[in-house]
């Protein structure tokens, strides 16, 4: 089956370092993406890897190890509008009208 | 300009009815989704159609029976709603063919209740 495993919870304070850890076991893997939901609100993309390594977009890195099966989010200089659901998905295959496979989220809540 | 719309954004709604949720895209996709997003925040894929073709079907009941009049507009009408249709309805859009990262663009999401 699919399993994509996120912590649920998670708190940090304003201008700190945090890491959101994503593990999954797919039937196939073609891509893992990080999305970013505020409440009541719809998700929207923040990254994406295919290849094992570190892809780095402004204050947010995220990385990849297909070998563990393994991703994080890496968020630095925390603020407060970080506070949100992050959530991990991964495309298990390439075609027409396949979905993304998505986790169960992890809640951050930033304090001052 | 709105690239992936739907309506109603709240719908409230008695046990037994009919209700229908409408999602449009303006960027040109020729893949589309529905995605249900229950109270735990969890989002699970229900449909997806690539070019008005139905691609996924998950284990979704028959009350539930999405339409894609063409590749821009798809649409979701639920018959005898139940107490757990209660969620948040997102449809989605993404580009199926390469070289672009496939990602999907979601809607506001449609908040249906049933009372």
């Amino acid at each position: 089956g699919q399993n994509i495993d996120q912590p649920t919870e998670m708190t940090a304070t304003e201008g700190a370092i945090v890491q959101i850890n994503c593990t999954y076991q797919t039937s196939g893997f073609n891509g893992l993406f990080w999305y970013q939901q505020h409440a009541g609100e719809a998700p929207t993309f923040l990254s994406y890897n295919v290849l094992d390594g570190l892809e780095e977009k402004g204050r947010f890195s995220s990385f990849l190890s297909r070998s563990k099966g393994y991703s994080y989010l890496l968020l630095k200089e925390l603020q407060m509008k970080d506070s949100a659901s992050y959530l991990c998905a991964v495309r298990d295959r390439w075609q027409a009208g396949t979905a993304l496979i998505f986790g169960k989220g992890t809640t951050l809540s930033v304090s001052s | 300009d709105t690239a992936v719309s739907q309506t109603p954004k709240y719908l409230v709604t008695q046990m037994g009815n009919d209700k229908s949720i409408k999602c449009e895209q303006n960027l040109g996709h020729d893949t589309m989704y529905w995605y249900k997003q229950d109270s735990k925040k969890f989002l699970k894929i229900m449909f997806s159609y690539n070019n008005k073709e139905l691609i996924i079907n998950e284990t979704v009941p028959n009350r539930f029976s999405p339409k894609s009049p063409d590749k821009a507009h798809l649409n979701l009408h639920i018959n005898s709603l139940e107490l757990g249709d209660s969620a948040v309805y997102f449809c989605a859009s993404s580009q199926a063919t390469p070289p672009p990262t496939g990602e999907l663009f979601f809607g506001e999401g449609s908040r249906l209740t049933v009372l």
